[in-house]
């Protein structure tokens, strides 16, 4: 199985700065036949379902603030939140979705400064 | 409008099958390359994938739990079934439906999900 690995754990970052948070997988993401990297990114909020936020690496799911972008390719990716705002506040999960099983990061807690 | 939404007993014994029913709408799962799937997340822990099952009958399992999971269709009713055999305490979490995206290719939406606590 693929192993996600995210960084940091947790971050607390003020309203209106820049949140980074980090994805790394065990092995390659990226299809060279779909030119494309199996990499979504998930929000979750306290008592909800998670919520996609970005698929395909770097594709803004519908509805999506564009604050929200992730980036990279390979083996590691980073979702950023350009302006962090109250709302953002939650649990954000990685997943691939290349190879056998998908799997899930551990998970990393946004909170407000 | 695509929704998911699962059902299931609260509350199950130790080594009890638990049978979760997902009841979907808004799409047919006899679209080409549509999935409907299953995660679950312990209580204050990381999300996992536990099975699929698309529109071609093709099913596929997470390889640790593949022995004691069952995934089946029922296209005329719009649910799909997923059975768990030999509950245990550490099954005990939230179970989600979800609908796997024929051009997104993962998880696109989510049902609310269903609580299942595993308890003697």
């Amino acid at each position: 199985d693929i192993v996600m690995t995210q960084s940091p754990d947790s971050l607390a970052v003020s309203l209106g700065e820049r949140a980074t948070i980090n994805c790394k997988s065990s092995q390659s993401v990226f299809s060279s036949f779909y030119n494309k990297n199996f990499l979504s990114w998930y929000q979750q909020k306290p008592g909800q379902p998670p919520k996609l936020l970005i698929y395909w690496s770097s594709t803004r799911e519908s509805g999506v603030p564009d604050r929200f972008s992730g980036s990279g390719s390979g083996t590691d990716f980073t979702l950023t939140i350009s302006s962090l705002q109250a709302e953002d506040v939650a649990v954000y999960y990685c997943q691939q979705y290349s190879s056998g099983p998908p799997t899930f990061g551990g998970g990393t807690k946004v909170e407000i400064k | 409008q695509i929704t998911l939404k699962e059902s299931a007993p609260t509350l199950e014994k130790p080594t009890q099958t638990l049978t979760l029913t997902c009841t979907f709408s808004g799409f047919s799962l006899t679209t080409d390359r549509v999935g409907v799937g299953w995660i679950r997340q312990p209580p204050g822990k990381a999300l996992e994938w536990l099975a699929v099952i698309y529109w071609n009958d093709d099913k596929r399992y997470s390889p640790s739990l593949k022995t004691r999971l069952t995934i089946t269709k029922d296209t005329s009713k719009n649910q799909v079934v997923l059975t768990m055999t030999d509950m245990d305490p550490v099954d005990t979490g939230t179970y989600y439906c979800v609908h796997r995206s024929t051009l997104k290719g993962t998880f696109d939406y989510w049902g609310q999900g269903t609580q299942v606590t595993v308890s003697s």
